[in-house]
C-alpha cells in the first residue's frame, strides 16, 4: 500500500521568506514521489518529481524537493516566497510499478506582502 | 500541444439528469485517468484506463457513474442519476511516461448538482 501525509493544510509565509511544504510517504518498496502545484480554478501541474535517481530534485519556479529515505520524507523547499506562489500544492506517491498515484490532501501556501 | 481537453467547463443540472463530461487526451498518451476534487475528500481516483481498456475503477463511487473509452483521443464519465453529492471538479489526466509516471491534468469540470 502506497499513502502520503501532508504536515499543515495552510501555510502562510512572507514575501521573500523561505517555503517548507512537509510531505512524509508510505510505501513498501522504493517509491516514485511527486509535487504537484494547482492555482485557482486550474488543474495540477507538475513541479517536481522523484525517480530514484538524485535525491536532491529541481523543479519549476525555483522550487527542490529532497529525497530522504531514513525519514521517508520528500518536503518541497524554496528560498524566497513570490507573490505568484500562492496556491495549493499536492504531494503524491507512485510505487508497485504501475500507474496509480496516490495524492495528498494539499496544502494551501498563502504569501503575505 | 494544446494539452488535456475537458468540456465542458461548467455544468449545472438538476437531480436526477444524466450528466456527461468529456475528455481529450494529449495525443501519444496511452493512459488515462479521471479524478473528483472536492473540499471534504480531497482529490480522488475514479478510473483509468490503459489503451482504452479499464484498468482500475475501484474508486468509482457506485453504479450510476460509468466511464469509457472508445477511442484513444476520447473518453466520457457519465453521471445518471445525478445527486447533490456529486457537486465536485471533476479532472481528466494522461500519461505517456511508463516509468515517471507524470500526469498531465486537464482544467477540469465543476458540476453542480442542484
Amino acid at each position: 500500500a502506497q499513502s502520503v501525509t501532508q504536515l499543515g493544510s495552510h501555510v502562510s509565509v512572507s514575501e521573500g521568506a523561505l517555503v517548507l511544504l512537509r510531505c512524509n510517504y508510505s510505501s513498501s518498496v522504493p517509491p516514485y514521489l511527486f509535487w504537484y502545484v494547482q492555482y485557482p480554478n486550474q488543474g495540477l501541474q507538475l513541479l517536481l518529481k522523484y525517480t530514484s535517481a538524485a535525491t536532491l530534485v529541481k523543479g519549476i519556479n525555483g522550487f527542490e524537493a529532497e529525497f530522504k529515505k531514513s525519514e521517508t520524507s520528500f518536503h518541497l523547499t524554496k528560498p524566497s516566497a513570490h507573490m505568484s506562489d500562492a496556491a495549493e500544492y499536492f504531494c503524491a506517491v507512485n510505487s508497485g510499478g504501475y500507474q496509480k498515484v496516490t495524492f495528498g490532501i494539499g496544502t494551501k501556501l498563502q504569501v503575505i506582502p | 500541444d494544446a494539452g488535456v481537453i475537458q468540456s465542458p467547463r461548467h455544468e449545472v443540472t438538476e437531480m436526477g439528469q444524466e450528466v456527461t463530461l468529456r475528455c481529450k487526451p494529449i495525443s501519444g498518451h496511452d493512459y488515462l485517468f479521471w479524478y473528483r476534487q472536492t473540499m471534504m475528500r480531497g482529490l480522488e481516483l475514479l478510473i483509468y484506463f490503459n489503451n482504452n481498456v479499464p484498468i482500475d475503477d475501484s474508486g468509482m463511487p457506485e453504479d450510476r457513474f460509468s466511464a469509457k473509452m472508445p477511442n484513444a483521443s476520447f473518453s466520457t464519465l457519465k453521471i445518471q442519476p445525478s445527486e447533490p453529492r456529486d457537486s465536485a471538479v471533476y479532472f481528466c489526466a494522461s500519461s505517456g511516461d511508463r516509468y515517471a509516471y507524470e500526469q498531465y491534468f486537464g482544467p477540469g469540470t465543476r458540476l453542480t448538482v442542484t
